[in-house]
């Protein structure tokens, strides 16, 4: 079975500064979906990645999947307590886009 | 459009009690699924459907029963609650578009 790592399991970053979650997986990655949690609520969709080297951007986050289609990552431009939250990213094992296997989560902190 | 909708929200039952979460959705999404979220553990697919009447079993479907009788419904039965059974719950659809979530429900069991 397909196995998700994010790193870093945490982050605590000021207002302003950059910073990049990664997401690597186990398997050759068919679609990679990024979500963010606020806490107590559902996730929300980010961003899908299908094809190796592929990078899209949607306001101040960009994500990116790489030549071998193995790793992910999302970058966060300028920081801000917006944010913050849990960021999780999502596989499926080849057209099936209803059943992913997720990673255990990245907990953003945005300090003021 | 309300989306996915998840009731109820909080949830406390005794070991051995049933009950039913529902989730409904209004897109006419013909895939729907539900995980569950526990601490270190993330998000792992409990069961999933694929249409009306037809439904299969993700990576943790012990102790969970489902149905889809209807494309806008997929309720998730726990027959008998177990301590191990408390997490947060989350139903999700899809068509030919990412999962959609709800907004999840906190089930606890004494």
């Amino acid at each position: 079975s397909q196995e998700l790592e994010q790193s870093p399991q945490s982050l605590i970053v000021q207002e302003g500064k950059n910073l990049t979650i990664n997401c690597t997986s186990s398997k050759t990655l068919y679609g990679l979906y990024w979500y963010k949690q606020k806490y107590g609520e559902g996730l929300i969709f980010l961003m899908m990645l299908q094809k190796g080297g592929e990078e899209k951007s949607h306001e101040k986050i960009t994500a990116k999947l790489d030549e071998k289609k193995q790793q992910s990552s999302l970058h966060i431009t300028a920081s801000q307590p917006s944010h913050a939250g849990i960021y999780l990213c999502g596989a499926d094992s080849g057209g099936s886009n209803y059943k992913l296997t997720f990673g255990k989560g990245t907990l953003l902190t945005v300090n003021p | 459009n309300a989306g996915v909708t998840q009731t109820p929200k909080f949830q406390v039952l005794k070991t051995g009690q049933s009950m039913t979460l529902q989730c409904a959705q209004d897109m006419n999404h013909e895939y729907m699924s539900w995980y569950r979220q526990d601490p270190g553990m993330g998000l792992r697919l409990i069961h999933y459907s694929v249409g009306a009447g037809i439904t299969d079993q993700g990576e943790v479907p012990n102790g969970y029963n489902v149905s889809r009788s209807t494309t806008e419904d997929f309720p998730l039965r726990l027959l008998s609650a177990a301590p191990s059974q408390t997490s947060v719950y989350f139903c999700a659809s899809s068509g030919n578009s990412p999962l959609h979530f709800g907004n999840g429900t906190r089930l606890t069991v004494t």
